[in-house]
């Protein structure tokens, strides 16, 4: 079956430095990456779509400048939490469409102190 | 893309069949009824999807009214490892999936 992995799963960093999560489509080709934040009780949100090779397209109210996307390849995106504060710190999870629908990472628990 | 309407929270106990509901009563003609879980702090799973028909697979029925205005996804014997919650999300073609509040699922002893 088709399966993505997300690293890291669990990243502790400093206010003011920027992180970067990797989101792989390990066995299919994914045109379209989505990125989600979630937050403690709360259901998934939807940050961007991610289209490879061409500029992400963002939902309303997520900043794109703080949120940096990368596709660079049918089988990777990135997410880079840029300057990040303790209110970015939250639940990552990425997800690729494929030929056989949505798959989801395992998530990535970002704190931020 | 249609809104969903899901109870908040279901119980059931362990070796009974689980039924949980969903809404999506402006659902149009070419969108797919889709169910997701999510077990406590790992990405959602795919479970199974539909546009008209009843579907099955290994892990559950899907049952899809005549209007399709509603569904209900069947867990045929819920075990402990079932609890999660579980998101009805509709769906046209490839858009992107949106995530409402879901149902959470307890399933007891």
């Amino acid at each position: 079956g088709a399966v993505v992995s997300q690293h890291p799963s669990r990243v502790i960093c400093k206010s003011g430095t920027s992180v970067k999560i990797e989101c792989r489509s390990l066995d299919f080709q994914a045109t379209t990456m989505f990125w989600y934040r979630q937050f403690p009780k709360q259901s998934l949100m939807l940050m961007a779509t991610s289209n490879e090779g061409s500029k992400a397209t963002y939902e309303q109210g997520v900043e794109k400048d703080k949120f940096l996307i990368n596709h660079a390849s049918l089988t990777l995106s990135t997410l880079t939490v840029t300057s990040a504060h303790p209110e970015d710190s939250s639940f990552y999870i990425c997800s690729a469409r494929g030929e056989h629908g949505y798959t989801f990472g395992s998530g990535t628990r970002l704190t931020v102190v | 893309d249609a809104k969903t309407t899901q109870p908040p929270s279901m119980d059931c106990a362990e070796g009974r069949a689980a039924n949980l509901p969903c809404n999506h009563s402006t659902i149009s003609g070419n969108e797919y009824v889709y169910w997701y879980r999510q077990i406590h702090s790992q990405g959602p799973q795919y479970i199974i999807h539909g546009l008209k028909n009843n579907e099955t697979n290994e892990m559950a029925s899907l049952i899809i009214t005549e209007d399709r205005k509603s569904s209900t996804l069947i867990l045929p014997h819920a075990t402990l490892r079932d609890t999660a919650v579980y998101y009805c999300i509709v769906i046209y073609n490839t858009d992107k999936l949106i995530f409402g509040t879901g149902t959470r699922l307890q399933v007891f002893p």
